[in-house]
């Protein structure tokens, strides 16, 4: 069975410091991949995805980047974050059109 | 304007009660649709497709009207576990992108 695993699971860092969240998929291969943001009392909005290796699409200009170095590998970085970087990222792969699966999501405060 | 719009609510009804949200989408490519519930701080889990033809589960149902592009749930006999927020999703691009609403949240009181 395809599992999504995402991590850590909560962050706290400084302003200015570098960021790396990573994802990976089991059981699947050559998903569709995507980077959300879910900020305090809002919805989600769609930072990235990806169709393959090394091919991102970003939604929003932002302090962020991804990258995609494994098929199966989804990375989310910054390299100075910023306060209103904090929020709960999540990581999601599918698998054509039937279902988005979600990795457990990371906290990520900034102070 | 937002690719998918939904009232962000909250919906505070009684146990038993009736509740339907909709939801817009302003890409008429958009192909596939869901509805997407997330408890408090978890991740989204998926509830139900959403077909034009109209899909039913249980207390749920969901319908699709691509003509005037906006998708609908209908919630039966609320119970207090149907709290939650509820999420529309729009696929788009050959299923490529798969964008969220901000979702509606909904309180079921005793």
């Amino acid at each position: 069975s395809q599992t999504i695993h995402q991590w850590p699971a909560t962050l706290v860092q400084p302003v200015g410091s570098p960021l790396s969240l990573e994802c990976t998929v089991e059981g699947t291969s050559n998903p569709n991949l995507y980077w959300y943001r879910q900020a305090a009392g809002r919805g989600l909005q769609l930072l990235f995805y990806s169709v393959g290796i090394g091919q991102i699409s970003s939604e929003v200009p932002q302090n962020l980047s991804a990258s995609r170095p494994q098929d199966r590998q989804f990375i989310l970085s910054s390299k100075k974050l910023l306060l209103s970087d904090s929020g709960f990222y999540l990581c999601a792969w599918m698998d054509g059109n039937t279902e988005a699966f979600f990795g457990q999501g990371t906290r990520l405060t900034v102070v | 304007r937002k690719e998918v719009e939904q009232d962000p609510g909250p919906f505070n009804v009684p146990e038993g009660a009736t509740v339907a949200f909709n939801c817009t989408y302003s890409n008429s490519a958009s192909q596939s649709f869901f509805w997407y519930r997330q408890d408090c701080r978890k991740e989204p889990k998926l509830l139900m497709s959403v077909y034009s033809s109209g899909n039913e589960d249980g207390r749920f149902t969901a319908q699709l009207n691509r003509a005037s592009q906006y998708i609908s749930l209908l919630i039966r006999d609320s119970k207090l576990s149907d709290s939650a927020t509820y999420l529309c999703v729009a696929l788009t691009g050959g299923y490529q992108k798969v964008t969220f609403g901000t979702g509606t949240k909904l309180q079921v009181i005793p």
